[in-house]
């Protein structure tokens, strides 16, 4: 799997743009960049996912650099409630034998009113 | 719609006993698997099942050990527990075509004494 690099923390303000960081340098043309987030006690919550191509749902917006070699996640009104650790994960999406996750320390957001 | 669930949602345990932890997985959803959480570090890998099989697992020792249910539903049993087991165990769930969006249980908090 590609190692990934992510700040430790963030802030943000309540309303304003929250965008997280996530550098994948070794990442290989098979492998997708994966988000998710854990919020305090909770278990982590899948967020968006993406191979090259810019993606966006209800929960974030995903920007893959041409090269691939970094990432963004972007929340665009961010609220106290997305205060969380949010993971970047690098994998095949599809095939071979290594289903599981792996997690690093992920970005711990913090959302100040 | 239910999500994951797990049970118990705590439990406190002595070095030397064993324990079962449970998890039912997302409506439709066919795979379980299995996450270790210590304090202030990422989920760890334990295993997977699907079909009643455990598909991969990770680097645990065999003391850990799970089963999968016809219904899908899930348990993961560790045996002469360690006071490094204390940790926060997490099931998450997903469809075998979409194995890197999983969905997570709230977790169960085990403290070994």
């Amino acid at each position: 799997d590609a190692k990934t690099t992510q700040p430790p923390s963030m802030d943000c303000a309540e309303g304003r743009a929250a965008n997280l960081p996530c550098n994948h340098s070794t990442i290989s043309g098979n492998e997708y960049v994966y988000w998710y987030r854990q919020i305090h006690s909770q278990g982590p919550q899948y967020i968006i996912h993406g191979l090259k191509n810019n993606e966006t749902n209800e929960m974030a917006s995903l920007i893959i650099t041409e090269d691939r070699k970094s990432s963004t996640l972007i929340l665009p009104h961010a609220t106290l409630r997305d205060t969380a650790v949010y993971y970047c994960i690098v994998r095949v999406a599809r095939g071979g034998s290594n289903y599981k996750l792996t997690f690093g320390k992920g970005t711990l957001l913090t959302v100040n009113p | 719609d239910a999500g994951v669930t797990q049970s118990p949602t705590h439990l406190i345990k002595t070095r030397g006993q064993q324990v079962t932890l449970r998890c039912s997985p997302k409506s439709g959803h066919d795979t379980v698997s299995w996450y270790q959480q210590a304090l202030g570090q990422g989920p760890q890998f334990i295993f997977q099942y699907y079909e009643e099989e455990e598909r991969q697992r990770g680097n645990f020792p065999d003391r850990f050990s799970g089963h999968q249910f016809p219904n899908y539903s899930s348990e993961l049993n560790v045996n002469a527990l360690l006071l490094g087991d204390s940790a926060l165990y997490l099931c998450a769930s997903s469809l075998v075509g979409l194995i890197y969006e999983q969905y997570f249980g709230p977790g169960t908090r085990l403290t070994v004494t």
